[in-house]
């Protein structure tokens, strides 16, 4: 099944910075590549996806990258400010349409 | 998207005693996912709830530990049977958004502790 690792483990980055945070999967089937944020109390929320048919997206501040011959994926945050501090999680879904989450990435935005 | 209720959103609970999760949508969604994250660790699917048929379990997740009901579109209950320190986790209710297929809303979560 489908393998998905996420690094660094926590990343802290001063405000106004960016920030980047990478993730490998293991089945070449996999097509859709999601990234959740998850702030203290909450449930993780969608921030931006990315199909296999697209090798790049962004959403202002936010961009992903897709990397499918490699087998990797990236989140990219610019200009980082203090609500971004949060927990960032990537998941990969393929052939099974089941999601799998990386074990995320503890993002700390320092003043 | 999908508001997604859970309760309780906290609880701290006892060796050997069973909790019950529930979930309310404002909305009737077809499929209901539960999910575990322990702490430090990743979001890892325990199964998933379709009104009017039993939940579909992923390995290493059973009936017996978790059982869930699903009465009706907007609602389901996961219970965590004679519970151990070891299921001490955030519990998480999600559905499909209606935007596209595998786009994930999740409630906010069910901590609990169990001494």
């Amino acid at each position: 099944g489908e393998n998905v690792e996420q690094h660094p483990s926590t990343l802290s980055v001063q405000e106004g910075d960016s920030a980047v945070i990478k993730c490998t999967y293991s089945d070449s089937a996999s097509n859709y590549f999601p990234w959740y944020k998850q702030e203290l109390g909450k449930g993780p929320q969608l921030i931006i996806d990315i199909r296999s048919n697209v090798g790049e997206k962004k959403d202002q501040r936010i961009a992903v990258t897709l990397n499918k011959t490699a087998k990797h994926f990236s989140l990219h945050i610019t200009e980082t400010q203090p609500e971004d501090s949060a927990v960032y999680f990537c998941a990969a879904s393929g052939r099974d349409d089941k999601i799998i989450f990386g074990k995320g990435t503890r993002l700390h935005i320092l003043p | 998207s999908a508001v997604i209720s859970q309760k309780p959103s906290r609880d701290i609970c006892q060796r050997g005693t069973s909790l019950t999760i529930q979930c309310q949508v404002d909305s009737q969604v077809t499929m209901m996912f539960w999910y575990r994250q322990q702490p430090g660790q990743s979001l890892t699917l325990i199964a998933t709830a379709n009104q009017g048929s039993e939940a579909t379990y992923e390995s290493g997740f059973v009936i017996d530990k978790f059982p869930i009901s699903r009465p009706n579109l907007t609602f389901s209950t996961l219970t965590v049977s004679n519970m151990s320190p070891e299921d001490s986790s955030i519990y998480l209710c999600s559905v499909e958004a209606p935007t596209g297929a595998n786009v994930l809303t999740f409630g906010a979560g069910s901590r609990l502790t169990v001494l």
